[in-house]
């Protein structure tokens, strides 16, 4: 069965400072994708970023880098430069076929504060 | 501009009521889903639906049903309304086949008194 695990509950990081969410996952599909998505208080899901199970380059868009780790089975997000907007929960999620589509599968979140 | 729409962003209804959770897209996506969100446990898959009239159990369905008479929209009912579906719920919706992200609605605050 296909697992997601987001062992930090909660972090602070100082505006301007770099900050890595930790995520892992489980599956012994050999294709599936990996993404991280941001919920702002307001409450809306917003997608950050994806890596592909077979992309050998760790994916990046603008300020967010997913480092992606095929072996150890992570897939951390990390966000240079961080700004008061990015205070927010994380969530990181998985796809797999299962049943008549790809579903996602989402860890319990990681609540990031970003301190002037 | 890709839009999914949710009926209610908050909504309060009585203990055994019959409650209606409507959502629509615009973006012609086979795929939908409903999603429950509650603290320390993240998102749970519901139901989802691959297309008009066809849906599947997710991991949480007791409780709940839904309807897809029609390709944009895409109902989670609850038969009979318990306190502990008081919960954050979620729709989004995703093209077949592909490994592109899901889209989300704004989701709706259910409190049940």
């Amino acid at each position: 069965a296909q697992k997601i695990t987001q062992t930090q509950p909660g972090m602070f990081v100082q505006e301007k400072e770099a900050v890595t969410l930790d995520c892992t996952y489980d599956t012994s599909d050999q294709s599936y994708g990996l993404f991280w998505y941001k919920q702002p208080s307001s409450g809306e899901m917003i997608f950050l970023i994806y890596q592909g199970s077979y992309d050998e380059q760790n994916a990046t868009e603008g300020r967010y880098s997913l480092n992606f780790q095929k072996a150890r089975k992570s897939a951390n997000l990390v966000i240079s430069a961080s700004q008061l907007g990015d205070s927010a929960m994380y969530f990181c999620a998985m796809s797999y076929y299962g049943g008549a589509t790809n579903k996602l599968i989402f860890g319990t979140g990681t609540l990031l504060a970003v301190q002037p | 501009d890709v839009k999914v729409t949710q009926s209610s962003r908050y909504l309060v209804k009585r203990t055994g009521e019959k409650v209606f959770l409507e959502c629509v897209q615009d973006m012609d996506h086979e795929n939908m889903f409903w999603y429950r969100q509650d603290p320390g446990l993240g998102l749970r898959l519901i139901y989802f639906s691959y297309d008009v009239k066809m849906k599947e159990k997710g991991d949480i369905p007791e409780g709940y049903s839904v309807s897809r008479e029609k390709k944009e929209r895409f109902s989670l009912i609850l038969e009979s309304a318990s306190t502990n579906q008081t919960s954050m719920y979620l729709c989004a919706t995703h093209p077949r086949s592909s490994y592109n992200e899901q889209f989300f609605g704004p989701g709706t605050r259910l409190t049940v008194l």
